[in-house]
């Protein structure tokens, strides 16, 4: 793989259940980020983690939880699924906080909620 | 609170030139991105500006303006390609992004 890689691509999911969404990136990029993306929103912040071992609360963390075991990988784990989540999410990495390159986003997860 | 405005939606032609504006009210300013985002893709990136002036790469030339808080991505000699979303995001003094909705843009013939 070279990027970001995000899993599932799409997924549709009963209220009430639980879901994680993967992300994987081999840039060995330190900060990694969970967005979400709804129509004529801007993309919002979930969570984030500044380096492994580390996270933080972003703008909507309600609902959701994140982990960052080691380096590369950066799930997201929806505990019970509400309709309000659907959404698309995207996962993106950068070399460092202040981010001067630029994020590197996966190609997202398109996730419905019924 | 921290606010990020541009157009909803702008045309124009084919080979012509289209300026999308930017205007930002936020805690702190630590430079500001622009992203294009194609339909039903993850957004790519275009340009980053910390300095006020003119950044050309290409195509596509982003300015900022510090003072006034305002950006503005410049494409020229548009093609078809370039029909898609482009975001506006500033870092603020937390250094987190803060995005505008997006400008779709339409190119047509």
């Amino acid at each position: 793989i070279a990027g970001i890689t995000q899993a599932p691509t799409s997924q549709i999911l009963a209220a009430g259940r639980r879901m994680t969404l993967r992300c994987t990136q081999d840039m060995r990029h330190n900060a990694m980020y969970w967005y979400r993306q709804d129509l004529g929103l801007g993309l919002r912040l979930i969570h984030y983690s500044n380096t492994a071992g580390t996270t933080g609360k972003g703008e909507v963390p309600d609902g959701y939880s994140v982990s960052r075991a080691n380096t590369d990988d950066f799930p997201l784990t929806l505990a019970s699924a509400v309709p309000s989540q659907t959404s698309v999410y995207f996962c993106a990495s950068s070399d460092g906080v202040d981010a001067n390159y630029g994020y590197t986003f996966g190609s997202g997860t398109r996730l419905t909620v019924v | 609170g921290q606010n990020i405005d541009q157009p909803t939606e702008m045309t124009a032609t084919e080979g012509a030139i289209v300026q999308i504006n930017c205007t930002y009210q936020t805690s702190g300013f630590n430079g500001l991105f622009w992203y294009q985002q194609h339909a039903g893709e993850a957004p790519t990136f275009l340009s980053y500006n910390v300095l006020d002036g003119l950044e050309e790469k290409g195509r596509f030339s982003s300015f900022l303006s510090r003072s006034k808080g305002y950006s503005y991505l410049l494409l020229k000699e548009l093609q078809m390609k370039d029909s898609a979303s482009y975001l506006c995001a500033v870092l603020d003094s937390n250094y987190q992004l803060i995005w505008g909705a997006g400008t779709k843009l339409i190119i047509k013939p």
